[in-house]
């Protein structure tokens, strides 16, 4: 069984902050590391798909590296609004498989 | 582009009783999954399928069946429904494994069996 591990559990910001968490798994063949973004009643949207060691990846205000030899990823938001607020999913992806073994997430919460 | 469907969005079972969570995707990708999502426990695979005719199991397979008939369709079956099996079931759809490919996710069916 794989460990995925992201912390926070849950964090709560105010609107214009910025914050970040984090995502670790193991550092032996890994494929690719996703990140999801989960709105309450909503179903999980793909926001990164990170393969290799030192990758970045932006989209607006949401950013993310990756560092495969030691096992973890950050997700950073800046200037968080209360349109962020949702849970954000990491998925470790094995070379072996196209199985995706999810942590449980980070409930954020923005307050405005 | 509808993408990943899922019916029926909610359903109550009796225990016992058996159904089947429909989910059909339209981007003809090969891959589908089935994940059940317990309060905090995050997502478990419960079945994938890599293409039509090929399934395998995922962490929690106990209790459930799938079938790949097709490459749109992805059932999953619920022969002798159990309150373990109240939870949120999501199914997903990838194009393939390689490249890092995300998933895209159904929009989910609450189950309560009682």
């Amino acid at each position: 069984i794989l460990n995925v591990e992201q912390s926070p559990q849950s964090l709560h910001v105010q609107e214009g902050d910025s914050t970040n968490f984090t995502c670790s798994f193991p550092s032996s063949n890994f494929y690719a590391l996703h990140w999801y973004r989960w709105e309450t009643a909503k179903s999980p949207e793909a926001l990164f798909v990170m393969t290799l060691n030192g990758d970045e990846k932006k989209k607006g205000r949401i950013s993310a590296t990756l560092n495969t030899k030691e096992g973890y990823s950050y997700l950073y938001i800046k200037g968080s609004q209360p349109e962020d607020s949702a849970t954000y999913l990491c998925a470790f992806q094995e070379t072996s498989g196209s199985r995706l073994t999810f942590g449980e997430g980070t409930q954020l919460t923005v307050n405005p | 582009n509808a993408g990943v469907t899922q019916t029926p969005k909610f359903r109550i079972l009796k225990i016992g009783q058996s159904m089947t969570l429909q989910c059909a995707q339209d981007m003809n990708h090969n891959y589908m999954y089935w994940y059940r999502q317990d309060p905090g426990m995050g997502l478990k695979l419960i079945y994938y399928s890599v293409g039509a005719g090929i399934t395998d199991k995922g962490e929690v397979p106990n209790g459930y069946n799938v079938s790949r008939s097709t490459t749109e369709d992805f059932p999953l079956r619920l022969e002798l429904a159990a309150p373990s099996q109240t939870s949120v079931y999501f199914c997903a759809s990838s194009l393939r494994s390689t490249g890092g490919y995300g998933y895209t996710f159904g929009s989910g069916t609450r189950l309560t069996v009682v």
